[in-house]
């Protein structure tokens, strides 16, 4: 397995549900970044983990709950979410933050019923 | 708060043109800049990354040109191909955050 990988790649629940979303890459990378890509919207950073850490939080509801237990898994907690959270979720990672190239997973599409 | 536009938001052009892409942001305080390609219902592939002190980069047919000053690149692709055919994507590097235009969707007809 190479690049960065992201399970599942699709991800129907209801908005009572509770999921998780996971990323892991196998780039040896110290950043990962969690993305949102809605329909008609540019993408939209959501969380930066730095060596575990987390460093960014823009503004996400807390019906989203990132973890990183390491820095080649990265892990997004679904809670409650609305029908408007319906949109493809996509996980990246870089060498460092700032400088570096950033390189994407397939995503996961996710829908909110 | 960076902006990011990208013009056109689509075109149509037959086999073996060249083309140049357009980006526009708003805040030159940038780190860096990069262009991704997306294809329909995929994740996004790196073409190009322009550190804020570079003019521009070149890889194969692709040349991506940045000018702080102004706030704007391109992305030039020369001899286009039916392959080329995807989602355009430029992203301006700042502190921790890449800021994404809403993309350029190119369709190659052979």
């Amino acid at each position: 397995e190479t690049g960065v990988t992201q399970t599942p790649r699709h991800l129907v629940m209801g908005m009572t549900n509770k999921k998780s979303l996971k990323c892991e890459q196998h780039l040896g990378h110290n950043a990962m970044y969690w993305y949102k890509q809605s329909a008609k919207k540019p993408l939209e950073l959501m969380f930066v983990y730095n060596f575990k850490e987390q460093t960014e939080n823009n503004s996400v509801p807390s019906r989203f709950s990132p973890e990183c237990p390491n820095s080649s898994h990265l892990f997004l907690h679904l809670h409650t979410l609305q029908p408007e959270d319906s949109a493809l979720y996509l996980c990246a990672s870089s060498q460092a933050v700032n400088m570096d190239t950033q390189y994407f997973g397939p995503g996961t599409r996710l829908t909110v019923l | 708060k960076q902006e990011v536009t990208q013009i056109p938001a689509a075109l149509s052009v037959p086999e073996g043109e060249n083309l140049v892409l357009n980006c526009s942001f708003t805040d030159s305080a940038i780190y860096n800049l990069q262009w991704f390609r997306q294809d329909p219902g995929k994740g996004l592939t790196s073409l190009l990354l322009i550190q804020s002190s570079q003019r521009e980069q070149t890889s194969g047919r692709l040349n991506a040109s940045l000018d702080k000053s102004s706030g704007r690149s391109t992305l030039y692709i020369a001899a286009s191909q039916p392959g080329d055919s995807a989602t355009y994507l430029c992203a301006v590097g700042g502190f921790q955050k890449l800021v994404f235009g809403t993309g350029t969707r190119l369709l190659v007809s052979p």
